[in-house]
């Protein structure tokens, strides 16, 4: 039944080693959102996908990069970890980005740089 | 750019008491979501409010938008050790992504 799925649930990386996050969803939903939740702290918007268009948060970092290859999937790609990226990922969609839709979250990934 | 604040960050509860976060915004909203979250989990939608002075009741929680569209509030009933978690505000003035509070992180003490 799971809706949108992140995998892996626990990523450990290295300092400066690329990593990947991945997310997909079985709902059919037109927008997907990734967001970046740090402990005790409100979900950070990093970015979102319309479709096939990306929309970068002013304030999201160059290091971070996103990949929608079609409408299941999208990746999260942090080209070089640092310590301060260490956080929650949580990717979410809606179904057509309008501001009055529910957020679909799936379960996160906890990511520990080394 | 819009913001939302909410308060306490923090609340401990004995069972029983009841609790209230609030949540303000910058700017007039369009509607306003509540999200709940475990500790350990994701945020999982509660409610939306999209009228002005709109009251919704799920149980024992108890949901206000204010008269203005600025401000709203999540009131618990006799709390439950269920109920522990953060709670969320996210607001949006348009079709624009939400924007969410800090959160209030609930305890409840048996």
């Amino acid at each position: 039944d799971a809706m949108v799925i992140q995998n892996p649930r626990y990523q450990v990386t290295q300092f400066g080693k690329p990593v990947t996050l991945s997310c997909s969803q079985t709902l059919n939903h037109n927008v997907m959102y990734w967001y970046q939740q740090k402990s005790s702290q409100a979900p950070k918007l990093l970015f979102h996908y319309y479709d096939k268009d990306f929309n970068n948060e002013a304030d999201t970092p160059d290091n971070f990069q996103s990949r929608r290859p079609n409408t299941s999937f999208c990746f999260l790609d942090i080209r070089s970890p640092g310590l301060g990226d260490a956080a929650m990922y949580l990717c979410a969609t809606t179904l057509t980005g309008f501001g009055n839709e529910k957020l679909f979250f799936g379960s996160g990934t906890q990511l520990s740089v080394l | 750019g819009q913001q939302v604040m909410q308060i306490p960050q923090y609340q401990h509860v004995q069972e029983g008491e009841d609790f209230t976060t609030y949540c303000n915004s910058s700017t007039t909203l369009s509607n306003i979501q509540w999200y709940k979250q475990r500790p350990g989990g994701h945020p999982v939608f509660l409610i939306q409010l999209v009228k002005s002075g709109e009251v919704k009741k799920q149980k024992r929680l108890t949901f206000q938008f204010g008269e203005a569209k600025k401000n709203s509030s999540l009131h618990i009933t006799a709390t439950q050790t269920t109920d522990v978690g953060t709670y969320f505000c996210a607001g949006t003035s348009g079709n624009t992504p939400l924007v969410f509070g800090k959160g209030t992180r609930l305890s409840v003490i048996a």
